[in-house]
């Protein structure tokens, strides 16, 4: 089976960042996906991640060591929009199913 | 591109009806598409995945006799929640994944619909 673990909650400031950590224990890997949740909503793509390093996309950056089984999904210049959940999801192998984690609310305040 | 629809967004039904819940992809053909349900406040839980023309695998814990799947064509894909009663009160979710898709998508991504709310009385 698969361990996938992120905090629950984190909360901040509009106009700050924030740091959403992922760590994962899975037999295989072939990618690591973050996706955003607005409530009631279905989860939209934010980032993929299969080789090791920084992969940068505007606001939202994200990181990952498979040596440490660990990713980080960072959020700059907080919005208040931002406000969801974010899902960490892994692929064991290529063309398989995801694995997500049970989410990190951010709550951004003004 | 790369769109995918539900429906209905939203169904209110007595307990033990049965429910379909419709997964559409708009603009490609999806040869695979999964399933999933979420509990408020807690994350998804892949039900099963359906590759098209073949049935569906479902994941350990889930009823294949309750949860009734067809992918009969490359963009449809159908839940069915049969005898329907209110634990499966819940957000289900379609994810397609498959090809003719243009841009960047090289990395086998899902794309997901708006989700179907299920509340059963």
């Amino acid at each position: 089976g698969q361990n996938i673990d992120q905090p629950t909650e984190m909360t901040a400031t509009e106009g700050a960042i924030v740091q959403i950590n992922c760590t994962y224990q899975t037999s295989g890997f072939n990618g690591l996906f973050w996706y955003q949740q607005h409530a009631g909503e279905a989860p939209t793509f934010l980032s993929y991640n299969v080789l090791d390093g920084l992969e940068e996309k505007g606001r939202f950056s994200s990181f990952l060591s498979r040596s440490k089984g660990y990713s980080y999904l960072l959020l700059k210049e907080l919005q208040m929009k931002d406000s969801a959940s974010y899902l960490c999801a892994v692929r064991e192998r290529s063309w398989g199913k995801l694995q997500f984690g049970a989410g990190t609310q951010v709550v951004v305040t003004p | 591109g790369a769109v995918v629809s539900q429906h209905p967004s939203r169904v209110i039904c007595k307990s033990g009806t049965s429910v379909k819940i419709e997964c559409r992809s708009l603009d490609f053909q999806a040869t695979t598409m999964f399933w999933y349900r979420q509990f408020p406040k807690q994350s998804l839980m892949l039900m099963a995945t359906s590759n098209e023309g073949s049935k569906a695998t479902y994941e350990q814990g889930v009823e294949k006799d309750k949860f009734l799947i067809n992918h009969a064509s490359l963009t449809l894909s159908t839940l069915t929640v049969t005898s329907a009663h209110p634990e499966d009160s819940s957000f289900y979710i379609c994810s397609a994944r498959g090809t003719g898709l243009a841009g960047g998508y090289s990395y086998n991504e899902q794309f997901f619909g708006p989700g179907t709310r299920l509340t059963v009385l």
